[in-house]
């Protein structure tokens, strides 16, 4: 068990639908970081929040946003959803501030859209 | 030339060999070197990480980086069904950026 939780396990919805992912990163981790994994196109870096503010982006669609929370939780938004954003999406945390920036991985999110 | 490459895979081998898992990288700006396994549907779990070029060993693991060659390794010694599982490696560039650019990951069956 790496610490980070992330809810629900499981999401099921339609084309065109809004969903919104939810991770608590490890106990004192500043850094949240969300991950697509897909088949063909392996883990993809979608976005790091460090302590409420946006650190830095990947292959984030504009459909997608995400936000942390003071609390240091942190939501993955995806709207106007599409076929092809079906996929696992994770969330990871690291201490953040030194290196090896190391990151722990939650269970992950599967999101199947139909 | 993608900035890491990594053979997917399949990889089968019988219980009790040693098994060699690389990847290569082309950004020399690249410092820490690590090793995630991921099973089937679960997230992805670090198991080394290593700063310097040489080795380092953890129980069966043992993880070796040659920077001048940009060069990664992990060997697993013994090698048992249960490390039959995905192996990402993963490395971070320096300080100041916390990104960390993922091999797309080799799979590995280990068979009793």
């Amino acid at each position: 068990d790496s610490g980070v939780t992330q809810t629900p396990k499981h999401l099921i919805t339609a084309t065109g639908q809004r969903v919104t992912l939810r991770c608590s990163p490890r106990s004192g981790d500043l850094s949240v970081y969300w991950y697509q994994q897909s088949l063909d196109q392996g883990l993809q870096f979608l976005i790091q929040y460090y302590n409420g503010e946006e650190r830095a982006k990947g292959n984030i669609l504009e459909r997608f946003s995400a936000q942390q929370f003071p609390d240091l939780h942190s939501e993955l938004n995806l709207s106007s959803l599409e076929l092809g954003d079906s996929a696992l999406y994770f969330c990871a945390s690291s201490a953040g501030g030194a290196p090896p920036y190391e990151q722990y991985f939650g269970p992950g999110t599967r999101l199947t859209v139909t | 030339q993608k900035e890491v490459e990594q053979d997917p895979g399949p990889l089968s081998v019988p219980e009790g060999a040693i098994v060699s898992l690389n990847c290569t990288y082309s950004n020399s700006a690249f410092q820490y070197f690590m090793w995630y396994r991921q099973y089937s549907r679960k997230g992805p779990e670090l198991l080394m990480y290593t700063y310097s070029s040489g080795n380092k060993e953890d129980g069966r693991f043992t993880a070796q980086v040659d920077k001048s060659s940009k060069y990664i390794s992990l060997f697993i010694r013994d090698s048992q069904p249960s490390d039959s599982a995905t192996y990402l490696c993963a490395m971070s560039p320096p300080p100041g950026s916390y990104q960390l650019t993922f091999g797309k990951g080799t799979k590995l069956s280990v068979i009793p």
